[in-house]
């Protein structure tokens, strides 16, 4: 199973909410991050998590908060977005974390901040 | 730093070749190649290895040129399946940064 799960697919989001975006894994990846794509553009590494801990924050701003509650986890608590935060945010996992091994990305969560 | 794709797009009718280049001004450790069609996530192609190696798989197959810091991506006698964006990722050593280049569009016309 390479599959990378995310949820929700879309979402809709006022700039005063709070929302929360998740990640699942099966595969025994001990390595998951997170990658906000913009339109005509690649994906953009925002965090990742080795064992279970932040190892990589590119300098996102703290209204993106990550989280990984166990190896198989990992969410991104969303708060006072702006709407130029409005992206397909990507999940990807891979085995250990190494820059040698191949990422699988889920399919992405669409986000809209109105 | 991101690497440098070219060509930006390329228009192909079906059973044609087509190669896509990716370049490097740092050392590159390894090259991932990844497919993304429009709304979807990106879809691991092959990955290459710092020591200069050739993959194939199908018809498409890419080889990495460590003394250059270029890698090629080669797809014969394209099919329609094929159109996406095809980017290529630089890998660190031992870190566990992934830098994508600015992306390919190919698309595959009848």
């Amino acid at each position: 199973d390479t599959e990378v799960t995310q949820t929700p697919k879309h979402l809709v989001m006022g700039m005063t909410n709070k929302k929360s975006l998740k990640c699942e894994q099966h595969m025994g990846h001990r390595a998951m991050y997170w990658y906000k794509q913009k339109a005509k553009k690649p994906p953009e590494l925002m965090f990742v998590y080795s064992y279970e801990k932040l190892s990589i924050n590119e300098s996102v701003p703290s209204r993106f908060s990550p989280e990984c509650p166990n190896s198989s986890l990992l969410n991104l608590h969303l708060h006072a977005l702006q709407p130029e935060d409005s992206a397909l945010y990507l999940c990807a996992s891979s085995p250990e974390g190494q820059g040698r091994e191949t990422q699988y990305f889920g399919p992405g969560t669409r986000l809209l901040v109105l | 730093q991101q690497p440098v794709q070219s060509p930006q797009a390329v228009i192909l009718r079906e059973g044609e070749d087509a190669v896509i280049n990716c370049s490097s001004s740092k050392a590159l450790y390894s090259v991932h190649w990844y497919r993304q069609k429009h709304g979807e996530a990106p879809v691991f192609l092959m990955i290459l290895l710092k020591g200069g190696e050739q993959k194939g798989h199908e018809k498409i197959s890419a080889s990495f040129n460590e003394k250059k810091q270029q890698s090629s991506l080669y797809l014969t006698a394209s099919q329609l399946s094929y159109s996406g964006t095809y980017f290529c990722g630089a890998g660190g050593g031992s870190n566990y940064k992934l830098t994508f280049g600015k992306g390919t569009l190919l698309t595959v016309n009848p």
